[in-house]
């Protein structure tokens, strides 16, 4: 069965450096995902992307972070000079076209901020 | 911020019996209410859903009930086994924007007893 894959598995990065979270998500599917689990707490939407762009984000996802599609397989997200309170596990999802369709999810990088 | 209030926290059954896990939304537009099993290292996966249209809905020992006056949702579980053993979060969901962002509950852990 077709899965999203994401890659490091686990990262950890000195405060104010900059870390590329990958995901390669399923082969036919549209919409790509993060979200991020900080230890004890639930899962939070970051933002979505279809069609090359943003098409939503929340509160969370402010300046400091950055999608990308850079090629035809590859989701990334970037954090830009990290903080102590980035450290979560973050989760690449993708999904279908078409309403009522699953979003699947990736095993998570777990950010680790020193 | 629409919200969506899970409980218990946490919950232990015996195997065989049924664990009960509860749900409450405010936001009367979300039209599709999914439930995730997620294990230890793995990501959220999906288990079973419900629309609004349709009080009940059945898949082997899972059962979603729906309340749409209450605005609550409830997963049962029944002859629960060591296997279930997972944290379980309610989610809900905007079904007919496709790509939609997902709004989780704050996760049950679930420990069953052999």
């Amino acid at each position: 069965e077709p899965e999203v894959t994401q890659t490091p598995s686990h990262q950890v990065t000195q405060m104010g450096q900059e870390v590329i979270l990958r995901c390669v998500p399923i082969s036919n599917h549209l919409y790509f995902y993060w979200y991020r689990q900080i230890l004890g707490q639930k899962v939070e939407f970051l933002v979505s992307f279809y069609n090359n762009e943003i098409s939503e984000k929340s509160e969370i996802f402010d300046d400091q972070f950055s999608v990308e599609r850079p090629d035809g397989s590859n989701f990334t997200l970037k954090i830009r000079s990290t903080k102590l309170e980035d450290s979560a596990m973050y989760f690449c999802a993708s999904s279908d076209w078409g309403s009522n369709q699953p979003q699947h999810f990736g095993d998570g990088t777990r950010l680790s901020i020193l | 911020q629409q919200q969506v209030k899970q409980s218990p926290q946490s919950l232990i059954v015996q195997k065989g019996g049924i664990s009960i896990i509860n749900c409450a939304y405010e936001n009367t537009a979300f039209d599709y209410f999914p439930w995730y099993q997620q294990f230890p290292g793995k990501g959220p996966a999906l288990l079973i859903a419900i629309r609004p249209d349709v009080s009940e809905k059945k898949e082997g020992r899972f059962t979603i009930s729906f309340n749409k006056s209450a605005k609550q949702f409830s997963l049962h579980i029944m002859d629960s086994q060591p296997g279930d053993s997972a944290t379980y979060f309610c989610a809900t969901y905007f079904r007919e924007t496709s790509g939609s962002r997902l709004t989780f509950g704050e996760g049950t852990q679930l420990t069953v007893n052999p």
